[in-house]
């Protein structure tokens, strides 16, 4: 019973460079959600996604990318990595508003 | 629309002594209320949820909070801190009308020897 499998857990990036972060769920859940985590900040939500093909954007989309062909995955993807980037990453996944979410261990993501 | 405000920033307690860690909602519908505790370099468990039930809920380690409809109020509390409590806490609204959690900045909580 993994949950929400996160990779990498960390990763160094030059300015400019792209990655992606992987997220995987085995509980058959329709809602992920992908939150960045600044010092002080709590939680920002950056997409989301409410089922396989739909994704929408959070409160901080700018610079980053989803997609959702299946309802286990939901990879993020950064392009051009900026210094503003520089975070803390979480993925959740959950069964609706009203249900609690499970969360990956979470990426710790450096732009340098 | 729906908004989260968790009142401290940092709560320092002495072991032993109880916790009180404040927070306030906003909802346009009946909401649900979620408190989340991050240990750190961990990421997010579940401390216990609100979800129109029981207004006093009770949640794991001792934990618990009391929803205050009147006060959009849904603080959480524990009798007697343990080192072990120490950690970033966060307040969570969501449900009714959005399926999009809400989270709150978080409370650090510091538990002194």
């Amino acid at each position: 019973n993994a949950g929400v499998t996160q990779t990498p857990k960390f990763r160094i990036l030059k300015i400019g460079q792209s990655m992606t972060l992987q997220c995987a769920q085995d509980m058959n859940h329709n809602y992920m959600y992908w939150y960045r985590q600044d010092p002080g900040m709590g939680l920002k939500l950056i997409y989301y996604s409410v089922g396989a093909g739909i994704t929408d954007k959070g409160e901080v989309p700018n610079g980053y990318n989803v997609s959702r062909s299946t309802t286990e995955d939901f990879p993020l993807r950064l392009e051009l990595a900026a210094p503003s980037q520089t975070s803390v990453y979480f993925c959740a996944s959950g069964g609706g508003g009203r249900e609690k979410l499970f969360f990956g261990s979470g990426t710790q993501l450096s732009v340098l | 629309a729906q908004s989260v405000t968790q009142l401290d920033s940092h709560v320092s307690v002495s072991e032993g002594t109880p916790v009180l860690l404040r927070c306030n909602y906003s909802s346009s519908y009946s909401p649900s209320l979620f408190w989340y505790v991050q240990h750190p370099n961990k990421g997010l468990q579940l401390l216990l949820k609100y979800t129109s039930a029981a207004t006093l809920v009770k949640g794991i380690n001792g934990f618990e909070a009391e929803f205050k409809k009147s006060e959009t109020s849904f603080h959480l509390t524990k009798p007697s801190a343990h080192m072990s409590d120490a950690a970033e806490y966060f307040c969570v609204v969501s449900g009714g009308g959005s399926y999009i959690p809400t989270f709150g900045r978080g409370t650090s909580l510091i538990v002194h020897p």
